[in-house]
């Protein structure tokens, strides 16, 4: 059975501070995804990253970038210079690499508020 | 593109009353599925279906049925509608080739129960 973990339900910081989301998992796949999901106020899942299991090299993406270490089973999730649009659920998830039966599970989502 | 499409955006049921969630998607995706989200649960998948004619149960599929007879539509049926059954529903489509990659989300439905 696959387990994602987002022990932090909520964060609060203020307008240009950094934020570290934890996402830990388990699963006893040896191949598998990881992705985050940024959920804002008006209810919408919006895609930020998927990372396969393959790939253990950190990634920057302007202002967001993701640490995945497999060693620890975690795939932890930064934005940095914080702002007020950033407040929103994120949710980080994990599925199966396989042609059939793809399922994705969710942890229960870190809730983040941006403060100006 | 319309992407994934949902209807209705809200519903309001008596206990005991039946429905149809709407889905729909005009990306050819193979793969399509349903979740639901609970406050401090996160999404949790309730049927799929990685294609026309083939479905497949998530983690909590009691008390829901769906049927893919086309490559674009996957709706999701309440039987006899619970209280239990207050959420948010999700419809998600995504290619298969390749693994799978980003799931398309729609807007979801906002059911209540009474």
């Amino acid at each position: 059975a696959q387990k994602v973990t987002q022990a932090q339900t909520e964060i609060s910081v203020v307008e240009k501070e950094d934020v570290t989301l934890d996402c830990v998992y388990e699963t006893r796949d040896t191949t598998y995804y990881l992705f985050w999901y940024k959920q804002p106020p008006s209810g919408e899942l919006v895609f930020l990253i998927r990372r396969n299991s393959f790939d253990e090299q950190n990634e920057i993406s302007g202002r967001y970038s993701w640490n995945f270490q497999k060693s620890t089973s975690s795939f932890n999730f930064t934005i940095t210079a914080s702002q007020v649009v950033d407040s929103a659920v994120y949710f980080c998830a994990l599925s199966q690499i396989k042609a059939a039966g793809n399922k994705l599970t969710f942890g229960g989502g870190t809730r983040v508020l941006v403060k100006p | 593109n319309a992407g994934v499409t949902q209807t209705p955006k809200f519903q309001v049921l008596k206990t005991g009353q039946s429905m149809t969630l709407q889905c729909a998607q005009d990306m050819n995706h193979e793969y399509m599925s349903w979740y639901r989200q609970d406050p401090g649960m996160g999404l949790r998948l309730i049927h799929y279906s990685v294609g026309a004619g083939i479905t497949d149960q998530g983690e909590v599929p009691n008390g829901y049925n769906v049927s893919r007879s086309t490559t674009e539509d996957f709706p999701l049926r309440l039987l006899s509608a619970a209280p239990s059954q207050t959420s948010v529903y999700f419809c998600a489509s995504t290619p298969i080739r390749g693994g799978l990659g980003e799931q398309f989300f729609g807007p979801g439905t906002r059911l209540t129960v009474l």
